[in-house]
């Protein structure tokens, strides 16, 4: 079963405008975090956002925001005035404990490719 | 800043070629890892190292090896190079779990793999 669930495979906003990349997540942790990547054209992947599960409020990092609704399981990601460098991928990413229990690993969604439109 | 290098970005391999793809962060990072990345499928762990010497399987081992002789490099090997290897690969590196859980993983350029 997927534990990283992007249902949006591709998404278009006009430049200036808000956008919401939605991500829910499957977990019986009680203990875990949620991370958001941005992969450019250019293939290198760009670290955003970070929001732990007893953080209580929503994590922001200038332009970006992460709407975490817990019990729900979901951790969208927003991005206020879109401009044009935001055209990439974005992924959702959960950390876990890795099967071993000896330390922590990523599990990604398949990923949302934004395009801002001029 | 921190950096993780790999030592190709493209490469062209023949089927049952052995290959190598290196990865150097210059952070004294505990953890590294291998990520494999397919359109419509994200990035899937291949293995993971927390130390010198120390590894773990991620979800897709099957094919892979990897060696972690020194902190700063980890090298991903395809014994067998098959063609449903090709794929972009990918190296990551994070402070260890002393750091928080809550760091981020830091990644590399990529390593476009062709095995034809």
């Amino acid at each position: 079963a997927q534990k990283i669930t992007q249902t949006q495979p591709g998404m278009f906003v006009q430049e200036k405008e808000a956008v919401t990349l939605d991500c829910t997540y499957d977990t019986s942790d009680q203990s875990y975090g949620l991370f958001w990547y941005k992969q450019p054209s250019s293939g290198e992947m760009i670290f955003l956002i970070y929001q732990g599960s007893y953080d209580e409020q929503n994590a922001t990092e200038g332009r970006y925001s992460l709407n975490f609704q817990k019990a729900r399981k979901s951790a969208n990601l927003v991005i206020s005035a879109s401009q044009l460098g935001d055209s990439a991928m974005y992924f959702c990413a959960m950390r876990e404990k890795s099967s071993g229990g000896s330390n922590y690993k990523l599990t990604f969604g398949k990923g949302t490719l934004l395009t801002v439109n001029p | 800043d921190v950096k993780v290098t790999q030592s190709s970005r493209y490469l062209v391999k023949r089927t049952g070629e052995k290959v190598f793809l290196e990865c150097v962060q210059d952070m004294d990072h505990e953890n590294m890892f291998w990520y494999r990345q397919d359109p419509g499928l994200g990035l899937r762990l291949i293995y993971f190292s927390y130390d010198v010497k120390m590894k773990e399987k991620g979800d897709i081992p099957e094919g892979y090896s990897v060696s972690r002789e020194k902190k700063e490099r980890f090298s991903l090997i395809l014994e067998s190079a098959s063609t449903n290897q090709t794929s972009m690969y990918l190296c990551a590196s994070r402070i260890g779990l002393a750091g928080g859980s809550s760091y981020e993983q830091y990644f590399g350029p990529g390593t476009r793999l062709t095995v034809t």
